[in-house]
């Protein structure tokens, strides 16, 4: 079973910050298959990014992704108050296709 | 406007059967190329993918899970149920459903760009 693991567990920054989101996988797997997820207290996931750097559709170009190696980012160019939320990512290339634990996006 | 609406009992109590259906509008679940998942999520922990299947009835489990699991699917309520035996306290949980993804690159995939609103179910006596 791939395990990922995302850093930091945190981040507190102002409107108009730019957030890092990170998203490590052990054993390494393919960097074209991950994705991020946004998710709102008491609301289901929403798709961000998938590919490790298609936005889906919707999605603001204020949020991009990325791969190098076993490592995938997630960064929000301009946060917005709206930008508060949890930030999962998955990975879809080998089954079970698990989550990481999540980084909690605090808006000061 | 595609959606997905998971329905099932709030509380089971352990050893029981629990049965979630998931009715989707907005696309057919017997359309080529379409797929439907469940993830479920513990309070305060990740998302756990379970199971999905696909348009042409083909199924994929979680290892781990795949004894106490079942999903199907019902193409005349285009809905897709899903069952989890012998329930545990453990289960407890948010369950979702979801549509699979679909791009170019990758076919129908397992990355979920649709989801439902999310079903609570507690497992206690």
């Amino acid at each position: 079973e791939i395990s990922l693991t995302q850093s930091p567990d945190t981040l507190s920054l102002s409107p108009g910050e730019r957030a890092t989101l990170s998203c490590r996988a052990s054993p390494s797997l393919d960097s074209d298959f991950v994705a991020w997820y946004q998710q709102k207290p008491g609301q289901a996931p929403r798709l961000l990014v998938y590919g490790a750097s298609n936005r889906a559709t919707g999605i603001p170009d204020r949020f991009s992704g990325s791969a190098s190696g076993t490592d995938f980012t997630l960064t929000i160019s301009r946060l917005e108050p709206e930008d508060s939320a949890v930030y999962h990512c998955q990975q879809f290339a080998n089954p079970p296709y698990t989550f990481g634990p999540g980084t909690i996006v605090e808006i000061k | 406007q595609i959606t997905l609406k998971e329905s099932g009992p709030t509380l089971v109590k352990p050893t029981q059967t629990l049965t979630l259906t998931c009715t989707v509008s907005g696309f057919s679940v017997s359309a080529s190329g379409a797929a439907v998942a469940w993830i479920r999520q513990p309070p305060g922990k990740a998302l756990e993918w379970l199971a999905l299947i696909f348009w042409d009835d083909d199924k994929r489990y979680r290892a781990s899970l795949k004894s106490r699991l079942t999903i199907t699917k019902d193409t005349s309520k285009n809905q897709v149920v899903l069952t989890m035996t012998n329930m545990d306290p453990v289960d407890t949980g948010t369950y979702y459903c979801a549509r699979s993804g679909t791009a170019p690159s990758f076919g129908t995939s397992y990355f979920f760009d649709q989801w439902g609103q999310g079903a609570l179910v507690s497992v206690s006596s």
